[in-house]
């Protein structure tokens, strides 16, 4: 069965500091993705970034990286120079096969993370 | 460029009554579409997908059915509402692509009394 886990539910940041959202995932397939959303109060969901499980470079899209390290199934969120709008949840996660033969989306639980002026 | 419309934001509805949720999609074709429920403070649960019109796959067994009559719309429904119905639903469509991310409209709030 594929899963994810979030082991931190809530975080805080000092303005402008670096942050990392901790994310570890367990699948039997070869071939899967990973992706991070930020779901700020008003509740929809904002896809960031996106790893492909046979990328050889760690993503990045503007200020968040993903630190992803295949051996140990982790994909941490690094978010750099913090922002008083990073304030939100943050969620991991998976794309890969289902019990029905699709591919869809597992996500962890989340993280809350507040950034602090 | 591609939106995602989904409605209503809130809603109350009791125990027993009917359901219809609806999310469209525009600004592209044969899009993968899908129903995600969120508890308070939880991740969110895959409810159903769809792959194409009159294509719906079903994630857990629940009370609440989905139907694809268009192309670019989806419908969530049930026929008697529970308690335990309340929550967060969240539609959301993705293009074909192992690299494609899904992308969320706004949520309907559903609270049942």
């Amino acid at each position: 069965a594929q899963k994810i886990t979030q082991t931190q539910p809530g975080m805080f940041v000092q303005e402008k500091e670096a942050v990392t959202l901790d994310c570890t995932y367990d699948t039997s397939d070869q071939s899967y993705g990973l992706f991070w959303y930020k779901q700020p109060s008003s509740g929809e969901m904002i896809f960031l970034i996106y790893q492909g499980s046979y990328d050889e470079q760690n993503a990045t899209e503007g200020r968040y990286s993903l630190n992803f390290q295949k051996a140990r199934k982790s994909a941490n969120l690094v978010i750099s120079a913090s922002q008083l709008g990073d304030s939100a949840m943050y969620f991991c996660a998976m794309r890969t096969l289902m019990d029905t033969g699709r591919r869809a989306l597992t996500f962890g639980s989340g993280t809350r993370l507040q950034v602090q002026p | 460029s591609q939106t995602i419309h989904q409605w209503p934001a809130t809603l109350v509805q009791p125990v027993g009554s009917p359901l219809s949720l609806e999310c469209t999609v525009e600004g592209t074709s044969n899009p993968n579409l899908y129903w995600y429920r969120q508890a308070a403070g939880r991740g969110l649960q895959l409810l159903f997908y769809s792959v194409g019109i009159g294509q719906i796959s079903s994630e857990v067994p629940q009370n609440l059915s989905a139907s694809r009559p268009q192309d670019r719309q989806f419908i969530l429904s049930s026929k008697k509402l529970l308690l335990s119905d309340s929550g967060f639903y969240l539609c959301a469509w993705r293009r074909q692509g192992e690299r494609q991310p899904q992308h969320f409209g706004d949520g309907t709030r559903l609270s049942i009394l």
